[in-house]
């Protein structure tokens, strides 16, 4: 199984800050990663697939890039309906599995 | 936009057996783009994944639950449902029903991109 690593495993942030997510897998896995955001009490909503591609109505403050073994989400601008848990998660192969999340708090 | 809702007891004995149903709207559980999955999220825990299953009824299940799992769908009702055997305490979690849809313009593959509201079901002794 592709092991699923998430970096840090909580941040504090202000809103109007640059916030980065840093998700690594244990093999290669292409650019076969999706982007979770959870609220919570909260439905999962993914935000991007493909490592990068904005599902569709996913504001554009939020951006992802990389790709083969270590993946970044990007926030530009945090706002305040951002503050939540996210996970990241890949596809390239069953079984599905997903970092260990990554909770952005309010400073 | 397709929506899942899923139904069923928030209570189950242990030994006994979970049984969930997802309703599926705004689009057909017989689309061949897509697959239907089921995930859990113990309380204040990550997310696992289950299993998905296939219009058709081709299944593929997660290794650890493979020999307590049953997936089935039923396309007249628009519907896919999870049953889970010899549940003990440890399978106490919020239950998500999700859509797989095919990545068809980027790398290929099947990803998570609608997800249910979710499904509480707390195993007591």
């Amino acid at each position: 199984d592709v092991q699923m690593t998430q970096s840090p495993s909580s941040l504090s942030a202000s809103v109007g800050d640059r916030v980065t997510i840093t998700c690594r897998a244990s093999q290669d896995i292409g650019s076969h990663l999706v982007w979770i955001q959870q609220k919570p009490g909260k439905a999962p909503k993914s935000l991007m697939f493909a490592a990068y591609r904005l599902i569709y109505g996913v504001p554009s403050r939020f951006s992802g890039t990389g790709s083969g073994t270590e993946f970044t989400l990007t926030i530009s601008s945090l706002q305040p309906e951002d503050f939540a848990t996210y996970y990241c998660q890949q596809y390239e192969s069953d079984p599905l599995t997903f970092g260990g999340g990554t909770t952005v708090e309010i400073k | 936009q397709v929506q899942l809702q899923e139904s069923g007891p928030g209570l189950v004995k242990s030994s006994e057996t979970l049984s969930l149903t997802c309703s599926v709207s705004g689009g057909s559980i017989s689309s061949t783009s897509s697959h239907w999955a089921w995930i859990r999220q113990p309380p204040g825990k990550g997310l696992e994944w289950i299993g998905n299953i296939y219009y058709s009824g081709a299944a593929s299940y997660s290794a650890s639950l493979k020999s307590r799992v049953i997936m089935s769908v039923d396309t007249s009702k628009n519907q896919f449902s999870l049953n889970l055997s010899s549940v003990t305490a440890a399978d106490t979690a919020v239950y998500f029903c999700a859509r797989r849809t095919g990545d068809w313009v980027a790398v290929g593959g099947y990803y998570l991109d609608s997800w249910g509201q979710g499904a509480l079901v707390t195993v007591s002794s």
